[in-house]
């Protein structure tokens, strides 16, 4: 069973420029996640979905973050314009129905310079 | 929202040598995962473990769901287990909540 993908693995930027990451869940799971992870600490929630719409997005800063998942599958986060404080690893995750056991993409490292 | 700690928040052992990470929480949970990540910074799942105890290989794990804890146990350290562990836990549709976190550090 493949699990799920994430690109690109790495970039850089400079603040003020948008970037996009994609991601594709493990087949067969309705939910899928974005998570962001900054240097030494654990993963913070961005956005849930339960297959295209929107479960929890209350950790998600809307003014420059935005985030779909089209056909119920793949998904995209975005960043625009992006700030400094945004560097981070922003980690993808999906789940299947019943236990919510999350499984996790090897994340896109992001660094705004 | 609940509240995860984990400790030690870092440890550096010999190559063989046993450790137990703990985790607490402070409400009820119905799920909690123990994860490991790794120094590429994969989140690898180690146990979905909400109450009592599993193990696979050197690695074994238990809840003491009334009693908000969990425990992670090593054996046998190898240099591979080196990087991080997270616990993370939830209560029916709320969001996971991940610990703090403990750096293992392995040395030959």
């Amino acid at each position: 069973e493949a699990g799920v993908a994430q690109s690109p693995r790495y970039k850089i930027i400079e603040k003020r420029q948008s970037v996009a990451f994609w991601c594709n869940p493990i087949s067969g799971h309705a939910t899928l996640y974005w998570y962001q992870q900054i240097l030494g600490q654990g993963p913070k929630l961005l956005i849930q979905f339960q297959n295209n719409g929107v479960v929890d997005d209350s950790q998600l800063p809307k003014d420059r973050f935005s985030a779909e998942r089209l056909k119920g599958v793949d998904s995209t986060l975005k960043i625009q314009p992006a700030k400094l404080e945004d560097s981070a690893v922003y980690l993808c995750a999906s789940s299947s129905s019943g236990p919510n056991i999350q499984y996790f993409g090897a994340g896109t490292r992001l660094s705004v310079l | 929202g609940i509240q995860v700690e984990q400790s030690p928040p870092d440890l550096i052992l010999q190559e063989g040598a046993n450790s137990t990470l703990r985790c607490n929480f402070s409400d009820s949970v119905n799920n909690l995962q123990w994860f490991h990540q790794n120094p590429w910074g994969q989140l690898i799942n180690l146990f979905y473990i909400p109450s009592g105890t599993k193990q696979n290989g050197r690695l074994s794990a238990t809840t003491v769901a009334t009693e908000r804890y969990s425990l992670l146990y090593i054996s046998s350290s190898q240099t591979t287990d080196s990087g991080v562990y997270f616990c993370a836990v939830n209560f029916g549709n709320e969001k996971l909540t991940f610990g703090t976190g403990t750096r293992l550090t392995i040395i030959p």
